[in-house]
């Protein structure tokens, strides 16, 4: 099992650039989440989902967009990037909605100029 | 709504020496909680976990204790090594249908040798 993989690992954005961060897991997890982490603030949840076709607004959602058409892929989407979303982005997945332990993909650092 | 209080850092400590961070929770209904570690460079892991009061979640030598009476759920370890340097994080989840996780700002320990 490969886990949650992200990609990219780094990418750097000019301000109003769109762009779509992906995510994907092969455990069949039926929860898959967006948090962005910055610093002193812990991780933030923008999005998530709780199966195929599902997803829910976050604590901090506005310029982003998700998807969920399959399984196993979470894409996250940046319309018009914006400095403010200067950030290391996490994706994680569960088994189920109420799971105790969730698996973190290892991030994707984003900066927008 | 729910929130997660934990010790600023960052903490310095030399091989062997005692750890405790400290984190406080507010929630409603009975959570559960954890200890996620974030290594260098990684996503988080899950440390340990309680789901229930006077539960004690123990994982690599760190512990943790539920204790309902004072909404704590400190991290301990007896003899920390340079490898538990990271940053660790705090974390619930609400009971019955409010699954999503809430997070602390994290506390960033150096182990020195």
């Amino acid at each position: 099992n490969a886990g949650v993989t992200q990609t990219p690992k780094f990418q750097v954005l000019k301000t109003g650039q769109s762009m779509t961060l992906q995510c994907a897991q092969d455990m069949n997890h039926e929860y898959m989440s967006w948090y962005r982490q910055d610093p002193g603030m812990g991780l933030r949840l923008i999005h998530y989902s709780v199966g195929a076709g599902i997803t829910d607004q976050g604590e901090v959602p506005n310029g982003y967009n998700v998807s969920r058409s399959t399984t196993e892929d979470f894409p996250l989407r940046l319309l018009s990037a914006a400095p403010s979303q200067t950030s290391v982005y996490f994706c994680a997945s569960s088994r189920l909605a109420g799971a105790d332990t969730q698996y973190f993909g290892p991030g994707t650092r984003l900066t927008v100029l | 709504g729910n929130s997660v209080t934990q010790m600023e850092g960052p903490v310095t400590l030399s091989e062997e020496a005692f750890l405790t961070i400290n984190c406080t929770y507010t929630a409603t209904g009975y959570p559960s909680l954890f200890w996620y570690v974030q290594y260098p460079g990684e996503g988080l892991q899950l440390l340990l976990k309680a789901t229930k009061a006077d539960d004690k979640g123990s994982n690599k030598g760190f512990e943790a204790t539920y204790r309902k009476e004072t909404t704590s759920f400190h991290l301990e370890k007896g003899s920390v090594q340079v490898s538990d340097s990271a940053v660790y994080f705090c974390a619930l989840r609400g009971g019955g249908s409010n699954y999503k996780l809430t997070f602390g700002k994290g506390t960033l320990l150096t182990v020195n040798p």
